[in-house]
């Protein structure tokens, strides 16, 4: 139990347009859902946490109007990021937070999206 | 703010060898969560090991195992038995109180000698 679906895997697009990535619970429903940005040889940064329902908690530094966040049901969150640029080029990663009793205690992970802005 | 942190960048160890990955916090939380995570070049991370801040007993699963001294706040991570397998990044993190948001290090990369 306890699966987090993420799409695409990798994406390369063209500076300028938006690209959006999407994290499902596939087995669980989450309340919460978290999305990270991680640079090369780097950690994970949290951008933005999102709630079912409401609108989404930026990081401080995160521009909110550049990612976009949309958490509509209890099994699917999405992240947009619009008119992407060469530096917006990293890995990003969603954590779905489900019930402490479910495998991974609380934090399940997507596979992650690799974007390259060209 | 959460402060994880790893002070070991890089560390070698040898197969079927045990290897220590350090890990200290801050914080003024009295209910916490801690939890050891796997990263190989793939990118995915891969869940190890959970610590309960409550939790009187250290955590371990299977060659896993937690070394928490909450005085000290310190939860360094035990691998036992090395494989060749295990050569990834590590990342220790810590979720604030009420179950929030997961703050990670900044990892440290393992290398796993035949």
């Amino acid at each position: 139990g306890a699966v987090v679906s993420q799409h695409p895997s990798r994406v390369i697009c063209k500076s300028g347009t938006s690209v959006k990535i999407e994290c499902r619970s596939l087995d669980f429903q989450a309340t919460t859902m978290f999305w990270y940005r991680q640079f090369p040889k780097q950690s994970l940064m949290l951008m933005a946490t999102s709630n079912e329902g409401s609108k989404a908690t930026y990081e401080q530094g995160v521009e909110k109007d550049k990612f976009l966040i949309n958490h509509a049901s209890l099994t699917l969150s999405t992240l947009t990021v619009t008119s992407a640029h060469p530096e917006d080029s990293s890995f990003y990663i969603c954590s779905a937070r489900g019930d402490r009793s479910l495998a991974n205690y609380g934090y399940t992970f997507g596979s992650g999206t690799r974007l390259t802005v060209v | 703010a959460q402060k994880i942190t790893q002070t070991q960048p890089g560390m070698f160890v040898q197969e079927k060898e045990a290897v220590t990955l350090d890990c200290t916090y801050d914080t003024s939380d009295q209910s916490y969560g801690l939890f050891w995570y796997k990263q190989p070049s793939s990118g995915e991370m891969i869940f190890l090991i959970y610590q309960g801040s409550y939790d009187e007993q250290n955590a371990t699963e299977g060659r896993y195992s937690l070394n928490f001294q909450k005085a000290r706040k310190s939860a360094n991570l035990v691998i036992s038995a090395s494989q060749l397998g295990d050569s990834a990044m590590y990342f220790c993190a810590k979720d604030s109180g009420g179950y929030q948001k997961v703050t990670f290090g900044i990892g440290t990369k393992l290398q796993v000698i035949p």
